[in-house]
């Protein structure tokens, strides 16, 4: 168990929906992180925030967006959704940004 | 961001057998990370290192922070079934330059 959150873990739904997905980083972690894999691909990274502050952006689709509230949790919000938007999300977290990061076990998102 | 250059891209070994992996880069990075994740759930880390030249072990697992800082590699001993899974290599710059390599994904034969 790496202290990383996430919830749900699976999730279906259809196409032109919104879905949130929920983080809660490990204790004392300030920096979030949010990745993307798709089927037998690799992590794509998609936001990092620390201390409630978005810090770097990549991949990420503009039908995507994130938070990271005061109390540190973060929620990873995917609108209008593609059936290519399935794949697993995951959070991670780290103390600060030049430390090692700890992944959760994902949430599986299937848009059918 | 960019992705490191991580080899092989696949390994069908027999049981038994060591298991080598690398990742390479163009980039100097202060931290090299080794992760493995099994199908469905998320990357456990299995090694982490912090200093160029630096050796760590972690039980049949080796894994070495190249002197340039710009590569690592991993090694398996003595490799068993429950190695199954994909390894993936990350690389730690400053201020969140943090990119993986594409995973290895390693088979084992019983």
């Amino acid at each position: 168990d790496s202290g990383v959150t996430q919830t749900p873990k699976h999730l279906i739904t259809a196409t032109g929906q919104r879905v949130t997905l929920r983080c809660s980083p490990r204790s004392g972690d300030l920096s979030v992180y949010w990745y993307q894999q798709s089927l037998d691909q690799g992590l794509q990274f998609l936001i990092q925030y620390y201390n409630g502050e978005e810090r770097a952006k990549g991949n990420i689709l503009e039908r995507f967006s994130a938070q990271q509230f005061p109390d540190l949790h973060s929620e990873l919000n995917l609108s209008s959704l593609e059936l290519g938007d399935s794949a697993l999300y995951f959070c991670a977290s780290s103390v600060d940004e030049r430390n090692t990061i700890y992944f959760g076990e994902g949430s599986w998102l299937t848009v059918v | 961001g960019q992705q490191l250059n991580q080899s092989p891209q696949s390994m069908f070994i027999q049981e038994g057998e060591d298991v080598s992996m690398n990742c390479t880069s163009s980039s100097i990075f202060n931290t090299w990370l080794w992760y493995k994740q099994d199908p469905g759930e998320g990357p456990v880390l299995l090694i982490a290192l912090y200093k160029a030249g630096e050796l760590t072990s972690n039980g049949r697992l080796t894994a070495q922070f190249g002197i340039t800082r710009k590569d690592s590699f991993l090694n398996i001993s003595a490799s068993i079934p429950s190695d199954v899974g994909i390894y993936f290599c990350a690389g730690l710059g400053n201020f969140h330059d943090m990119r993986f390599g594409a995973g290895t994904r390693l088979t084992v034969k019983p």
